[in-house]
Formats: structure tokens, C-alpha cells, sequence
């Protein structure tokens, strides 16, 4: 049972670009939410999607966006970066509707903007 | 004041010894309380879950919550150097799969 995946594994970019990371759910998983771990710090929650729309936010500027497709997998996309988007991107996914509340992480995208 | 308070260590303990882990927080709408651990460079991995106030055990952790005090623990018994990682606490509200807050992590060593 394949769980979380995401790509890239690492990124590198320069302040101004745009970047899209990917993420697979693990089977059976509906809902996927996405977070940004700084070095030293605990994960951000930035949204989550369901359903294809995107359900909650968390405190994220317009620059990062989403997108959810009907096999449930999900893209992150960050535009204008800024040196302080350097970080982990985790996504983490769930099923709440079939009993599983709990979120489990993917291994991340690391993103260095220089 | 952030919602979530965790003491970023280092900590480091001798193989065998009890290892306790804690957070504090100041959301009392919080009701879901997970414990996960993080090696280096890698996703966070579900240790631990517990729904409201209680203790919950499973192999050598144990998770307590003590809502009153808005106190969570983390115990590990029999520690080995493989538990070794950061460990994060995290919490959310009325349902398990809503946003997460997360503590900062404790660093843990355990040395052989």
C-alpha cells in the first residue's frame, strides 16, 4: 500500500519564479492538505482541499494556490517566491468520511529560493 | 503567545531510560491530539492519537491528555538510539482532519 508521494524531491529556484509541487494521496484518502516547515520549526497549515475545492486556509498570502483533481491527488503552487518560502513542503492526507481523521505526511519537497 | 508551546530540547537520555515529552496549549477548542515523530530530512510519522482527555498505550508510548490543565505527554518506555528524531506534537479541533497546529518539536538523542 503505496502512502503519501510527492515530487519533486528537492527544487531549486530564484527569488521572483514560480514553483508547482505535487502530491498523491495514499490509497483510499480523499482529502489532502498541505504544509510549510521552516528549518527548526513545526509544520504551517496553508489549506486543504476536498472535494476538489479548497476547504480551510490558514494565514498564507494569494501568492500560494491549490488545485485538487478527481483522482484526489493535489498540486501546491507558490508564484512571486521570496527567500522566506525557502522550507519543506509536506502534504498530508486523509479520509475523514471512511473513518481515517488522522493526517499522514508525505516525505515533502525541499525548496530553496535563492 | 502561540497556541502551542513545546520546549525545542535538545534533550538527550541514556538507552534503557523513560523519555517524557510534553506540550502545552492554549485553544481549549482543541479535542484531537496526535504525537509524531520526524528523523531528519524526512515527513512526519504518526506515532500517537487521542480523541479528548485519557491515555492511550501502544508498545513503549504512552500519550496522555489532560484537557484541564491543557497539558499533553508524550512517555517512552525502554528508549532505543532507532528513537532517535524530532517529535512533534499536534492538535485540531472538532475533527481529526482538520488544519493541524503544531508545536515546534523536541529534538531527541538517545545515546547508546
Amino acid at each position: 500500500d503505496a502512502g503519501v508521494t510527492q515530487s519533486p524531491t528537492h527544487l531549486i529556484k530564484t527569488r521572483g519564479q514560480q514553483v508547482t509541487l505535487r502530491c498523491s494521496p495514499k490509497s483510499g484518502h480523499d482529502t489532502v492538505s498541505w504544509y510549510q516547515q521552516a528549518l527548526g520549526q513545526g509544520p504551517q497549515f496553508i489549506f486543504q482541499y476536498y472535494e476538489e475545492e479548497e476547504r480551510q486556509r490558514g494565514n498564507f498570502p494569494d501568492r500560494f494556490s491549490g488545485h485538487q483533481f478527481p483522482n484526489y491527488s493535489s498540486e501546491l503552487n507558490v508564484n512571486a517566491l521570496l527567500l522566506g518560502d525557502s522550507a519543506l513542503y509536506l502534504c498530508a492526507s486523509s479520509a475523514p468520511d471512511r473513518g481515517v481523521e488522522t493526517q499522514y505526511f508525505g516525505p515533502g519537497t525541499r525548496l530553496l529560493v535563492l | 503567545q502561540k497556541e502551542v508551546e513545546q520546549d525545542p530540547g535538545p534533550l538527550s537520555v541514556p538507552e534503557g531510560a523513560i523519555v517524557s515529552l510534553n506540550c502545552t496549549y492554549s485553544n481549549s477548542a482543541f479535542q484531537y491530539f496526535m504525537w509524531y515523530r520526524q528523523y531528519s530530512r524526512k515527513g512526519p510519522e504518526l506515532l500517537m492519537y487521542t480523541y479528548s482527555s485519557g491515555n492511550k498505550e501502544d508498545g513503549r508510548f504512552t500519550a496522555q491528555v489532560d484537557k484541564s490543565s491543557k497539558y499533553i505527554s508524550l512517555f517512552i518506555r525502554d528508549s532505543q538510539p532507532s528513537d532517535s528524531a524530532t517529535y512533534l506534537c499536534a492538535m485540531s479541533g472538532n475533527f481529526g482532519n482538520e488544519k493541524l497546529t503544531f508545536g515546534t518539536g523536541t529534538r531527541l538523542t538517545i545515546i547508546p
